[in-house]
């Protein structure tokens, strides 16, 4: 049961438009959401995170929008550059009753940003 | 160095024998995860450490999967017997405290059970 899904395997963008890339989950105890990027051979890196209070987080070229009703999130990349080539991932959280943590992660999207 | 290790890079082994991987945590990170991405696959939560609390093992795929944490830092994950489908990038990951806040991960050990 994939809790947390991306659908696209892959996605290619021009350089200089917008990327879109989308997540969606089952969990509706989820309250925290993460975006990372992998490239080849290294491990992931944190992006950007929302929380559940909040329906937008933006950090430079990077927003993710958070529809909670949807159970839907997205990472928006404006303008695309060929630099943001890579895997990128969601991830969810959520606060068990006992403190901890435990992160669902999604399968990945593969974003190649064309020159 | 300022980030999280993990040795081997690469490990190649034999199905049967049993392996072990590596993990140095960011200084000062209380919180440690193990992941394991195969082919095709999401990150897969094998298991959980959070200071010197019970860990939470309930990721581990069999009983044929342990890890353990010594003093607070370092981790090993050991596979005992292994066999083909353990096949994959083991990652692991640290965090300042137990909170949902961002994972520091290093850069996995490709592990292939021939």
């Amino acid at each position: 049961d994939q809790q947390v899904k991306q659908n696209s395997p892959s996605l290619s963008v021009q350089e200089g438009r917008i990327s879109i890339l989308n997540c969606d989950y089952t969990n509706s105890m989820f309250d925290y959401f993460l975006w990372y990027k992998k490239y080849p051979a290294e491990g992931p890196t944190f992006l950007i995170s929302i929380s559940s209070i909040k329906d937008k987080n933006e950090d430079g070229r990077f927003t993710v929008f958070l529809n909670k009703s949807a159970k839907h999130l997205s990472l928006h990349i404006v303008p695309s550059q060929p630099g943001d080539s890579a895997v990128y991932f969601c991830a969810a959280s959520e606060t068990l009753t006992s403190g901890t943590y435990k992160y669902i992660f999604g399968t990945g999207t593969r974003l190649k940003v064309l020159a | 160095g300022a980030g999280v290790s993990q040795s081997p890079s690469n490990k190649v082994t034999e199905k049967g024998k049993d392996v072990e991987l590596r993990c140095d945590p960011i200084s000062g990170h209380t919180a440690l995860y193990w992941y394991r991405q195969s082919l095709g696959q999401g990150l897969e939560f094998l298991i959980y450490f959070q200071g010197n609390s019970a860990p939470d093992k309930s990721g581990l795929p069999s009983d044929r999967f342990s890890a353990e944490r010594t003093g607070g830092s370092v981790s090993t994950l050991t596979i005992q017997r292994t066999q083909q489908e353990d096949s994959a990038v083991y990652l692991c990951a640290s965090s300042l405290t137990r909170g949902g806040e961002t994972q520091y991960f290093g850069p996995g050990t490709r592990l292939l059970v021939l």
